[in-house]
């Protein structure tokens, strides 16, 4: 069965500082990965997504992820965080077969500090 | 563009009773799924439907019923409400597997069970 996890509960970083989230997943075949971003109060946002090629994708809002096969990862990054960037993050694995059927991260709250 | 249409966005019930949440999409797309998200558990999926007339179980079908009579409008239905079913509650939906798979959401409906 496919799962992630998302090590970090809850991370601040400053205005104008980098940011990586961690993701790890498990599954037995190629993955197919997500990140969604979700504001207070809405609905889930897609961030970036990878199925296959490029191992690096990018994806809306400045937003970067890096899929590494050997470490099981799908971590995502931005080089300088602004404000509106505060929110929660989830990563997500989807089965080849039928990528709708995702299975969700625990989700990582990020606070932007002035 | 209305994407996924969830009603209603909140609705308080006493214990016992039953209730309807609504979900409608409107870019014909033939998956569709609900998830409930509680505090640190991340997404789970409760029940998802591959098309007009075939619905599955998915993680946490306990208490719920679905069906898709339409390929727009995928309903959830609570039979007899419990406090464990307080949750905020999203319907989203996607392309069958295979073009992109990423999941779009609506905006959620927030439960209280009293």
């Amino acid at each position: 069965a496919q799962s992630v996890t998302q090590p970090d509960i809850h991370i601040t970083v400053s205005e104008g500082a980098s940011l990586e989230l961690r993701c790890n997943y498990s599954y037995g075949a190629t993955p197919y990965l997500f990140w969604y971003v979700q504001s207070p109060g809405q609905g889930l946002q897609l961030l970036l997504k990878y199925f296959s090629g490029d191992t690096l994708v990018q994806g809306i809002k400045g937003f970067e992820a890096e899929f590494k096969r050997s470490q099981s990862s799908f971590n995502l990054r931005k080089p300088s965080v602004h404000w509106s960037d505060a929110a929660e993050y989830f990563c997500a694995v989807g089965a080849n077969t039928n990528a709708g059927k995702s299975t969700f991260g625990d989700g990582t709250t990020l606070t932007v500090k002035p | 563009n209305a994407g996924v249409t969830q009603t209603p966005k909140f609705q308080v019930l006493k214990t016992g009773q039953s209730m309807t949440l609504q979900c409608a999409q409107d870019m014909n797309h033939e998956y569709m799924s609900w998830y409930r998200q509680d505090p640190g558990m991340g997404l789970r999926l409760i029940h998802y439907s591959v098309g007009a007339g075939i619905t599955d179980q998915g993680e946490v079908p306990n208490g719920y019923n679905v069906s898709r009579s339409t390929t727009e409008d995928f309903p959830l239905r609570l039979l007899s409400a419990a406090p464990s079913q307080t949750s905020v509650y999203f319907c989203a939906s996607s392309y069958e597997a295979g073009e992109t798979g990423e999941l779009f959401f609506g905006e959620g409906s927030r439960l209280t069970v009293l």
